[in-house]
């Protein structure tokens, strides 16, 4: 069945440490995306990639970075300057360029700070 | 563990009930709308979208009806069942080449047996 992998299901970061979340999709979509997700809140655009190589920033990237350097695959790292870390974090992809289409998210990662 | 409907909006409901969520989108002009369904330490599933030249689309036991004029979305979930509780959230997709939606909150639904 095609979809998206999310892993770990649960990470725990010690102070100073970096992080790596892992994404994978077999759906043979374009463009991928992180969302950070607080409780209450709407979904946080972190970073996107529409094309392999290619990303940008979303709307609360700083303390994050990513790297596209295969079609399937879009980790996320979650870097020591990334004060408040605590969030469930979602994955997505969706196709691009046949109209608006929905994006198809994994089942997260939660990650807690030690 | 933590719940993502903590402090949303809940709509509780008896099993068999028909439900409707609401959902009021910012942008006048965007053209595509999207309904997801969330469970608990999951991700959202899709589950029905429409597009800004129709009012009403119909799927499986969904009817996702949109108003234009007062920017307003809503999901009907008719004959509603225990595995229907979820966080329900909306989202949106403006006009012209943007293809990055905006997320509405959400409603936490409650279906009681």
């Amino acid at each position: 069945d095609g979809g998206i992998t999310q892993s770990p299901k649960y990470l725990f970061r010690k102070e100073g440490q970096n992080v790596t979340l892992s994404c994978e999709q077999n759906l043979n979509h374009d463009a991928m995306y992180w969302y950070r997700q607080d409780p209450g809140q709407g979904l946080r655009l972190i970073y996107y990639s529409q094309i392999v190589n290619d990303f940008q920033k979303g709307d609360i990237a700083e303390g994050y970075s990513v790297s596209r350097e295969k079609k399937e695959s879009f980790p996320l790292t979650v870097t020591s300057a990334q004060k408040n870390p605590t969030a469930f974090y979602l994955c997505a992809s969706s196709i691009v360029g046949q109209g608006r289409q929905p994006q198809h998210f994994g089942d997260g990662t939660r990650l807690s700070i030690l | 563990g933590e719940s993502v409907g903590l402090h949303l909006p809940t709509l509780s409901v008896q099993e068999g009930d028909n439900s409707i969520i609401n959902c009021a989108y910012s942008n006048s002009a965007s053209d595509y709308f999207i309904w997801y369904k969330q469970e608990s330490g999951k991700g959202p599933q899709f589950i029905i979208d429409i597009r800004s030249n129709m009012d009403k689309r119909q799927g499986q036991r969904v009817t996702v009806l949109l108003n234009k004029t007062v920017k307003h979305l809503s999901l009907q979930i008719a004959a509603t069942q225990p595995g229907d509780s979820a966080v329900y959230f909306c989202a949106e997709i403006g006009a012209g080449g943007s293809y990055i939606p905006t997320f509405g909150r959400g409603t936490s639904l409650i279906v009681h047996p």
